[in-house]
């Protein structure tokens, strides 16, 4: 089985700029999260979709949005990028509708704000 | 509001020596307390997890002792190899309400030395 796919791996983009990254999730796994993770802060959530539905979402700015596809599938979207949003983003699947489902994370996508 | 505080912050084991790392929760919400294993360049591997009603769990090397009148739990890893050689994270899963979210604590970077 497939595992979570992650793309871009890498990203350059300039303060100002958006930026849109994209999460293919296990199959099966309807729940799709996602966590930036920094040296100083660690890993932060950012927002869970279950079924195009976002059912909870962290302590981030309205420039942090998602979204997910009938087919599972999300996106990140970061707009009016700032040097301090350099981080690994990370996406994770899971079940999201039973007890006791660890989530299953992706390599990530390495963003970097020039 | 660090929700789960993870210790030590760096670890250094000879081969075949026991690694031990704790952590402490404050939120009575989790459910479920995972363990995931990253190396660089890669995302959080999940290694192990344990529920609150059960005390203690082991899959192979690596064992997870869980204290919930306390709000404490560990990771032991039995005969460590240079391979272990990640950094670490505990987390807590809050999967109430039709939510899944994952509290991180802030990571331990384990180094076994041949």
């Amino acid at each position: 089985k497939a595992g979570v796919t992650q793309t871009p791996r890498y990203l350059i983009k300039t303060r100002g700029q958006q930026v849109t990254l994209s999460c293919s999730p296990i199959s099966g796994h309807r729940s799709v999260s996602w966590y930036q993770q920094t040296p100083g802060q660690g890993l932060q959530f950012l927002f869970e979709y279950f079924s195009e539905t976002q059912r909870n979402k962290g302590n981030f700015p309205g420039r942090f949005s998602g979204r997910q596809f009938s087919n599972s599938r999300s996106e990140m979207n970061v707009s009016t990028l700032e040097l301090g949003d350099s981080a690994l983003y990370l996406c994770a699947s899971s079940h999201g509708d039973r007890d006791n489902q660890p989530q299953h994370f992706g390599d990530g996508t390495r963003l970097s704000i020039l | 509001q660090q929700q789960v505080k993870q210790s030590p912050q760096s670890l250094i084991v000879q081969k075949g020596g026991i690694s031990i790392i704790n952590c402490a929760y404050e939120n009575t919400a989790f459910d479920y307390f995972p363990w995931y294993q990253q190396f660089p360049g890669k995302g959080p591997a999940l290694l192990i997890a344990i529920r609150p009603d059960v005390s203690e769990k082991k899959e192979g090397r690596f064992t997870i002792s869980f204290n919930k009148s306390a709000k404490q739990f560990s990771l032991h890893i039995m005969d460590s190899q240079p391979g272990d050689s990640a950094t670490y994270f505990c987390a807590g899963l809050t999967s109430g309400a039709g939510s899944y979210q994952l509290t991180f604590g802030k990571g331990t970077k384990l180094s076994v030395i041949p």
